[in-house]
């Protein structure tokens, strides 16, 4: 069964700190995403990528990097938490080959900064 | 500015009815529009895709219908069953990045 793993469900972090979001995709996808979603606000766009170390910036991407140095792994970086990126944050990954566009995404990483 | 908006208020139906979602859209220009079905405390799951130049769309019990004169999608879940019960997200794809609505919840009676 084709997946996107992300490393953690669970995260309770502090202000102020690095906190590193893994994301593995098993099937050979260009395309991975990083998206957070908010009760009210929908799924925003944090950054996306469509080929190794390549990096778009997307909707919201203040207070965050990423890192794509292999095809399969996409990381989220938070430079410095902050109390308003709690949220539940979900990466995805597509293939243009596939033909049907669809994104298959990971169960997400529900991430708490106390 | 742009905008995906898809039913604000949470749809309640008895077990065998027909859910009829809506999704409209503002400042765009689709190639295709998807939706997405979303559990509580899970990722969205895939599950159709209708491109412009297509008006109708059948996937099981599902159908979708895509008008873009009237900027609008209609997800129709027929014979609906309690495990339907789900947030359901319609999704259109903008400069090669999909913009999500915010989704429309849908419980089922049995």
């Amino acid at each position: 069964d084709v997946k996107v793993t992300q490393s953690s469900r669970y995260l309770v972090k502090r202000t102020g700190e690095k906190v590193f979001l893994e994301c593995v995709q098993d099937m050979d996808h260009e395309n991975m995403f990083w998206y957070r979603q908010d009760p009210g606000l929908g799924l925003r766009l944090i950054y996306f990528s469509y080929d190794v170390k390549m990096k778009e910036k997307g909707d919201i991407p203040e207070g965050y990097s990423v890192s794509r140095e292999k095809k399969e792994r996409f990381s989220l970086i938070l430079e410095s938490a902050s109390t308003n990126q709690t949220s539940m944050y979900l990466c995805a990954s597509s293939s243009h080959k596939q033909g049907n566009y669809g994104y298959t995404f990971g169960s997400g990483t529900r991430l708490t900064v106390v | 500015s742009q905008k995906i908006e898809q039913n604000s208020e949470a749809l309640n139906i008895q077990e065998g009815k027909t859910a009829t979602l809506t999704c409209n859209y503002t400042n765009y220009s689709p190639a295709y529009l998807q939706w997405y079905r979303q559990d509580p405390g899970r990722g969205p799951v895939f599950l159709l895709l209708i491109r412009e130049n297509e008006k109708e769309k059948r996937k099981e019990r599902l159908k979708v219908t895509f008008d873009t004169t009237l900027k609008q999608s209609l997800f129709h879940i027929t014979a609906s069953q309690p495990a339907d019960s789900a947030t359901y997200l319609c999704a259109l794809r903008n400069d090669y990045k999909l913009s999500f609505g915010a989704g429309t919840t849908v419980t089922v009676r049995a």
